[in-house]
């Protein structure tokens, strides 16, 4: 079945630093791509996405793009702020009609420090 | 974002009651989804549903059924609660097409 591996962390970085979360992915057909951030207290919310190989998503500095040679869709930061502090998940969505699901990774949680 | 609201935020209960979690949208979405997290294994599906009265089991969807009567309304049920299901619930809804999903703020629940 479909699945998603992304690295567990935590990760923990001061300000301006460059951020990497690896994430790959296995799956039948050819699945979209998702980073999703959670705030503390919140729900989770759309970061960016890719729909097809070699896409690039992008959002508010963030970055992934989607590798199906490798299966992966790594986020990617250049400099980090406090405010970025959250739990990021990655995951794919297969399917199509009345079977659209998404398979999520475990999360990794990211602390940035001043 | 997508209007999604979800009821109540916060519960405490005992083992063996029923509980219901409703998940209200306003944007008409076609598609809603309940997932449960537990840390260390991110998001669950639980149910979904692809249309009014229509519905389907997740990976996780032992002791729980759904119902959707409308489009706008999509209610999780845990008919006799246990300890395992002290979670935070979440809502989803998605549009047609190849459009992402869309989360409410979640309900956390914990059965005593």
């Amino acid at each position: 079945g479909d699945s998603v591996t992304q690295m567990e962390g935590p990760v923990t970085l001061s300000e301006e630093a460059f951020l990497t979360i690896n994430c790959t992915y296995t799956a039948t057909g050819y699945p979209s791509l998702f980073w999703y951030v959670q705030y503390p207290g919140e729900g989770l919310q759309l970061l960016l996405k890719a729909t097809k190989a070699d896409d690039k998503g992008s959002n508010k500095g963030f970055e992934a793009t989607y590798r199906k040679e490798t299966t992966s869709f790594h986020l990617e930061k250049g400099s980090v702020q406090v405010s970025d502090s959250a739990v990021y998940f990655c995951a794919l969505r297969t399917g199509g009609g009345s079977n659209y699901k998404l398979t999520f990774g475990k999360g990794t949680l990211l602390t940035v420090n001043p | 974002d997508a209007g999604i609201t979800q009821s109540p935020r916060h519960k405490v209960t005992e083992t063996g009651t029923p509980v219901t979690l409703r998940c209200h949208q306003t944007e008409n979405h076609r598609y809603m989804y309940w997932y449960r997290q537990d840390p260390g294994h991110g998001l669950r599906l639980i149910h979904y549903s692809y249309g009014v009265k229509d519905t389907d089991k997740g990976e996780v969807s032992d002791g729980y059924s759904v119902s959707r009567s409308k489009t706008e309304d999509f209610l999780l049920t845990l008919e006799s609660a246990t300890s395992s299901q002290t979670s935070v619930y979440f809502c989803a809804t998605q549009g047609e097409g190849n459009q992402p999903q869309h989360f409410g703020d979640g309900t956390r629940l914990s059965i005593l």
